[in-house]
C-alpha cells in the first residue's frame, strides 16, 4: 500500500512570507503528527491531529499551525516564515494502537529554504 | 528536563564488521524506546520498537537492547553493508504522550569498502 506522501517536496520562500505544506497519510491511519529537523536540533515534535482535532503540542510559536481534514489529510502552515524555519519538515502517520506502542511511518518530508 | 543522547556522533567503519551505537535517556515514564534508520535526504525508518519491559529486539542484522534501571539503550549492527551508511535515531515515546516523540541527534555512520 502506499506511503506517506508529503507535497512539495522541495520550497523555497522569502522572509516574511507564509507557507502550506501537506500530508497524506497511509489508507487507515487517522493519527497524523508534524516534526522539524534542524542539522542543529535534530528531529523536534511540531504537534499531532486525530479526528480533525489537535491532541498534542510541542513547543513551537503560534506563527506554526495545523489541521486535518476529514479524509485524515493534514496540513501545516508557517506564518511570517523567519530564516531560522529552514528546516525539513516531516510527517508521519499512525493507526494509533491501544497500549501505547504507536508505530509512525514517515513521509519523505519537505526541505523549506527560508531566503 | 527529558533528553535523549547518543553516541558516538558519527562513526566510520569498513564494511563488513560490527558496530553499536549508544543512547541514554532520560525520559521517565515512558511507553517505549524506538529506533530508526534515516538515509539522507529521507524520512526516518523504524528498526526497533521496545516497551520497557522488553530488553532485546532484532531485525536482521540490527540488534537493540534496553536496560530501563539505567536508562540506556544500544543498536547493534553485525556484519555492515555499505547500504547501513546513514543516520540512526533513538527515539523515546514518553508515557501516553501519543507520537509526541524526543529523539535523539542521532549517530552518523559511514560504512567504506
Amino acid at each position: 500500500k502506499a506511503g506517506v506522501t508529503q507535497t512539495p517536496r522541495y520550497l523555497i520562500k522569502t522572509r516574511g512570507q507564509q507557507v502550506t505544506l501537506s500530508c497524506s497519510p497511509i489508507s487507515g491511519h487517522r493519527s497524523v503528527s508534524w516534526y522539524q529537523q534542524t542539522p542543529g536540533q535534530g528531529l523536534q515534535f511540531l504537534f499531532e491531529y486525530f479526528s480533525e482535532t489537535q491532541r498534542n503540542k510541542g513547543n513551537f510559536p503560534g506563527r506554526f499551525s495545523g489541521r486535518q481534514f476529514s479524509n485524515s489529510r493534514s496540513e501545516m502552515n508557517v506564518s511570517t516564515l523567519e530564516l531560522g524555519d529552514s528546516a525539513l519538515y516531516l510527517c508521519a502517520s499512525s493507526l494509533n494502537r491501544a497500549g501505547g506502542e504507536t508505530e509512525a511511518f514517515f513521509g519523505q518530508g519537505t526541505r523549506l529554504t527560508v531566503v | 528536563k527529558n533528553q535523549v543522547e547518543q553516541s558516538p556522533q558519527s562513526l566510520i567503519i569498513l564494511e563488513g564488521k560490527n558496530c553499536t551505537l549508544q543512547c541514554n535517556y532520560t525520559v521517565s515514564p515512558f511507553s517505549n524506546l524506538r529506533w530508526y534508520k534515516q538515509d539522507t535526504g529521507r524520512g526516518p525508518v523504524s528498526l526497533t520498537i521496545m516497551t520497557f519491559s522488553e530488553n532485546t529486539k532484532s531485525n536482521g542484522r540490527y540488534t537493540a537492547t534496553l536496560d530501563a534501571d539505567t536508562k540506556q539503550s544500544s543498536l547493534h549492527i553485525t556484519a555492515s553493508q555499505l547500504s547501513d551508511s546513514a543516520s540512526y535515531i533513538c527515539v523515546v515515546s514518553p508515557y501516553q504522550a501519543g507520537t509526541a516523540l524526543i529523539f535523539g541527534k542521532g549517530t552518523t555512520l559511514s560504512v567504506s569498502s
